[in-house]
């Protein structure tokens, strides 16, 4: 299968600062990615979808301005978790798909806000 | 998107075959069964998928009953490696822009 990368695979930030998380997809052009978060023992729920060049599409409740996406590429996202807080502590997956291929997740971001 | 039941877990002894159930009752014509997985803090992987008839790969066979109401993931010989949280999701294929919707899935346990 397709491989979806992740960057950094744990981060620890202080409460009001901003944090970045990457996501590449190795060897395919990813054309949409997905951002998911999950807390612990619950299920991964989408935040967003972004497609290449044009601005993402957030889920219901998800604060677009705290969680900034850019996918200004065929292989690389990034999601931007602005002024963190310690709620929004949670596990970050992305995942990476082509017009007509599965969706290929990502290792996961473990983000703590202290 | 049609919703999925699945039981909240289940145990399974290793070398013993591993049957998860799935009920999609409301599942349209044009969607798929697709069945990942995720193992402690990390990302899903994909198992496999179907639409109507029967499909095995390397990891795992997907039996998918004639009204399609239902289907079941079997891993044919479990290992402790296949503990992890088993997610049953049907969707439209060739469309990758189209978002998974997660259940709570199943949780197998498997033993020594």
């Amino acid at each position: 299968g397709a491989v979806v990368s992740q960057h950094p695979s744990r981060v620890i930030c202080k409460s009001g600062t901003s944090v970045k998380i990457e996501c590449r997809s190795l060897d395919f052009q990813a054309t949409t990615m997905f951002w998911y978060r999950q807390f612990p023992k619950q299920s991964l729920m989408l935040m967003a979808t972004s497609n290449e060049g044009s601005k993402a599409t957030y889920e219901q409740g998800v604060e677009k301005d705290k969680f900034l996406i850019n996918h200004a590429s065929l292989t690389l996202s990034t999601l931007t978790v602005t002024s963190a807080h310690p709620e929004d502590s949670s596990f970050y997956i992305c995942s990476a798909s082509s017009s007509y291929n599965e969706q290929f997740f990502g290792p996961g971001t473990r983000l703590t806000v202290l | 998107d049609a919703k999925t039941t699945q039981p909240p877990s289940m145990d399974c002894a290793e070398g013993r075959a591993a049957n998860l159930p799935c009920n999609h009752s409301t599942i349209s014509g044009n969607e798929y069964v697709y069945w990942y997985r995720q193992i402690h803090s990390q990302g899903p992987q994909y198992i496999i998928h179907g639409l109507k008839n029967n499909e095995t790969n390397e990891m795992a066979s997907l039996i998918i009953t004639e009204d399609r109401k239902s289907s079941t993931l079997i891993l044919p010989h479990a290992t402790l490696r296949d503990t992890a949280v088993y997610y049953c999701i049907v969707r439209l294929m060739n469309t990758g822009f189209q978002k998974l919707v997660f259940g709570t899935g199943t949780r197998l346990l498997v033993s020594p």
